[in-house]
C-alpha cells in the first residue's frame, strides 16, 4: 500500500462545476499537509496548506480529518486555468514529504 | 532570476555514461531535494541533504549518488546511466526554520533520456 494514495482521476467537468479531490495516507505521525498543483509535467508549486480546522482560499477549500487520515481539496466555480495535476503532499516531523501520484483535472468550454 | 535552477535541462545520453545533473538556489535555504518523476506518478525522493554536512537516501537511491558542495548546490550523479533512468528530475529546497510546514520550491526540472 502506498502511503499517500489519491483517485488518479482523470476528472472532466465543465467551467462552473464543482470537483473534489481525496486524499489518504498511512502515516500516523504525519505533521503537515499540502495540495501542490503540476501544469505540464512542469515544476509543481504550492496550492495550499491543509490545516486541521479547515482553509479556504477563494474557490479552494481544504479539508483534514486526523482521525481518517484523510485530505480533501474543493474548487468551486472551475475556470479553464484550473486544469492540472493535483498533488496530495504529506510531511513527517523529519521533514520528509511523500507525494501521491496526482490527480488529473482537466476543465472543459 | 529563478530561485531553483537545474542544469541541464534536457539530456539525452547512451547506457553506461555518467550523467552529471546540477541544482543551485539563491533562496538561503538549508534543505535540498532531489526527486524524479516518471509518466503518471507522483513524485519519488532519491536523496535529500538538511545542510551541507548532512547527506540522506531517498526511496529510490540506488544508482545514483550526491554531492553537496555548498549550502546553494546539489548535484546528482548518474555513474552508469541505465534506460529506466530516463524520467524528469526535480530539485527543490526548503527552509528549516519553518518546520514542520516544509513548503517545498521547486526547479524547473530536468529532462533526461538514456538510450
Amino acid at each position: 500500500r502506498k502511503e499517500v494514495e489519491q483517485d488518479p482521476g482523470p476528472f472532466n467537468v465543465p467551467e462552473g462545476a464543482t470537483v473534489a479531490f481525496n486524499c489518504t495516507y498511512s502515516n500516523s505521525a504525519s505533521q503537515s499537509f499540502f495540495w501542490y498543483r503540476q501544469d505540464c509535467r512542469k515544476e509543481p508549486k504550492l496550492l495550499m496548506s491543509v490545516y486541521s480546522s479547515g482553509n479556504e482560499d477563494g474557490r479552494f477549500t481544504a479539508q483534514l480529518n486526523r482521525a481518517s487520515q484523510y485530505i480533501s481539496l474543493l474548487i468551486r466555480d472551475s475556470k479553464l486555468s484550473d486544469s492540472a495535476t493535483y498533488l496530495c503532499v504529506v510531511n513527517t516531523n523529519a521533514g520528509k514529504s511523500t507525494f501521491g501520484d496526482g490527480t488529473t483535472l482537466t476543465v472543459k468550454p | 532570476d529563478a530561485d531553483v535552477t537545474q542544469t541541464p535541462r534536457n539530456r539525452i545520453t547512451k547506457t553506461g555514461k555518467r550523467i552529471m545533473l546540477e541544482c543551485s538556489q539563491t533562496k538561503g535555504h538549508d534543505r535540498m531535494y532531489w526527486y524524479r518523476q516518471d509518466p503518471g506518478l507522483g513524485l519519488r525522493l532519491i536523496y535529500y541533504s538538511f545542510d551541507v554536512k548532512d547527506i540522506n537516501k531517498g526511496e529510490i537511491s540506488d544508482g545514483y549518488s550526491v554531492s553537496r558542495q555548498a549550502q546553494a548546490k546539489f548535484s546528482l550523479s548518474l555513474e552508469s546511466a541505465i534506460p529506466n533512468q530516463t524520467a524528469l528530475y526535480f530539485c527543490a529546497t526548503s527552509d528549516r526554520d519553518y518546520q514542520p510546514l516544509n513548503e517545498q520550491f521547486f526547479g524547473p526540472g530536468t529532462r533526461l533520456t538514456v538510450l
